[in-house]
């Protein structure tokens, strides 16, 4: 069964270090979405392609975090610099065109800022 | 108030027992409906759609009251197996998928 991939699925990092995460949809996805989930909390949407073009990032951080999906297929998200409270899981997502009500979920990224 | 609101929790029942988790949403526009599991450490999976009619999947049940603007989902002979956190979660529109915080349920032998 085909699958999102994320990598590292570990970070530590110091605060105002960079740190850069990775996505590789499922092939044929045309929709990756990128999500923040805290301790305790649900999963919050950070940013959402189509194809390689950003639909929603209004709840992206701008000052720090970028995001990208320049071919339309893997995706980077990145934070720089990283702070105390971007500690959280890093989910990526993928859909089809027709079908963005089911998401299937990468492993995540957890990430650690000390 | 939270878009997507549910039950604490967490929920301890013996195994066997069957057990209820509520939601509530309040975008009245909202118009697609997910409960969705995720177990300890782990992604979210996808559990099942709910539709206004309530719709059923095996052990589980989920019902929609669109008047009040609440979502149940209903599981019945708890297994072990069945151990995680539930999330509710709606959707209006385009919009993106909005998450409640979940529900731990441990089932306990």
């Amino acid at each position: 069964e085909a699958e999102v991939a994320q990598s590292p699925r570990y970070k530590i990092t110091e605060k105002s270090q960079a740190v850069a995460f990775w996505c590789d949809p499922i092939s044929g996805h045309a929709t990756l979405y990128w999500y923040r989930q805290i301790l305790g909390q649900g999963p919050e949407l950070l940013v959402q392609f189509q194809d390689e073009s950003v639909v929603d990032d209004s709840q992206l951080p701008k000052d720090r975090f970028s995001a990208e999906r320049l071919k339309g297929v893997d995706s980077t998200l990145k934070i720089q610099p990283a702070e105390l409270g971007d500690s959280a899981m890093y989910l990526c997502a993928s859909s089809t065109r027709r079908g963005p009500e089911t998401q299937y979920f990468g492993p995540g990224t957890r990430l650690l800022v000390l | 108030r939270k878009e997507v609101e549910q039950d604490p929790g967490p929920f301890n029942v013996p195994e066997g027992a069957t057990v209820a988790f509520n939601c509530t949403y309040s975008n009245s526009a909202s118009q697609s409906f997910f409960w969705y599991r995720q177990d300890c450490r782990k992604e979210p999976k996808l559990l099942m759609s709910v539709y206004s009619s309530g719709n059923e999947d095996g052990r589980f049940t989920a019902q929609l009251n669109r008047a009040s603007q609440y979502i149940s989902l209903l599981i019945r002979d708890s297994k072990l197996s069945d151990s995680a956190t539930y999330l509710c979660v709606v959707r209006a529109g385009n919009t993106p998928l909005v998450f409640g915080k979940g529900t731990r349920l441990s089932v306990i032998a």
